[in-house]
């Protein structure tokens, strides 16, 4: 069975503080996708990066950046120098290539930069 | 390039009332996902439509249905509504559906009294 686990559920970080949220995952697939979005308050899931499973390399965008560790089924996310406008939920999802092709996230992790 | 259109944005029912709540993809998606997300049991997906039809199904009852038009607009309906139906849903939109990056609405937030 799939599972995606944010064992973070809150995080507060002071304004240009650097921030780690972690996710592992779980399946049985060997070809599979992982995503992370972010939702801030109005709602809106934003896309922020996908990658799959046969793909291990380390991809940085801007302040972002996403490190996939098969060995260890993670796919963390840092924020370096971190912004008020960072604030938001983030979560980490994953879908499988034979599935439903729905995605399952995880529960999720609130992070909070304070001026 | 328009967005993922939710409407309506907030709903008030009463238990045991119906629902319809409408999304509009982006131009050029064909690929309609739906999730629920509540405090309790996070986000949970609640069905696919890929031209027309029903592709894929989560696990939730058969109250819980929906449709997709030619124009690839979709609309989900949940009938006899029950207090634990409250919620923020979320519709997705993707080109093809195939795991690839969904982009979403901001949710229509459902309250049943």
């Amino acid at each position: 069975a799939q599972k995606v686990t944010q064992a973070q559920t809150e995080i507060s970080v002071v304004e240009k503080e650097d921030v780690t949220l972690d996710c592992v995952y779980e399946t049985r697939d060997t070809t599979y996708y992982l995503f992370w979005y972010k939702q801030p308050p109005s709602g809106e899931l934003v896309f922020l990066i996908r990658r799959n499973s046969f793909d291990e390399q380390n991809e940085i965008s801007g302040r972002y950046s996403w490190n996939f560790q098969k060995s260890t089924s993670s796919f963390n996310f840092t924020i370096t120098a971190s912004q008020v406008v960072d604030s938001a939920v983030y979560f980490c999802a994953l879908s499988e290539a034979t599935g439903a092709n729905n995605l399952f996230f995880g529960t999720g992790t609130r992070l909070t930069v304070i001026p | 390039k328009a967005g993922v259109t939710q409407t309506p944005r907030y709903l008030i029912k009463t238990r045991g009332q119906q629902v319809t709540l409408s999304c509009s993809p982006i131009s050029g998606h064909r690929s309609v996902s739906w999730y629920q997300q509540t405090p309790g049991q996070g986000l949970q997906f609640l069905f696919e439509y890929f031209s027309e039809t029903q592709r894929n199904k989560g696990n939730f009852p058969g109250r819980f249905s929906g449709r997709q038009f030619s124009n690839s607009r979709s609309e989900m309906n949940v009938s006899t509504l029950e207090l634990g139906d409250s919620a923020l849903y979320l519709c997705a939109s993707t080109r093809t559906g195939k795991n690839t990056e969904a982009f979403f609405g901001q949710g229509t937030r459902l309250t049943v009294v």
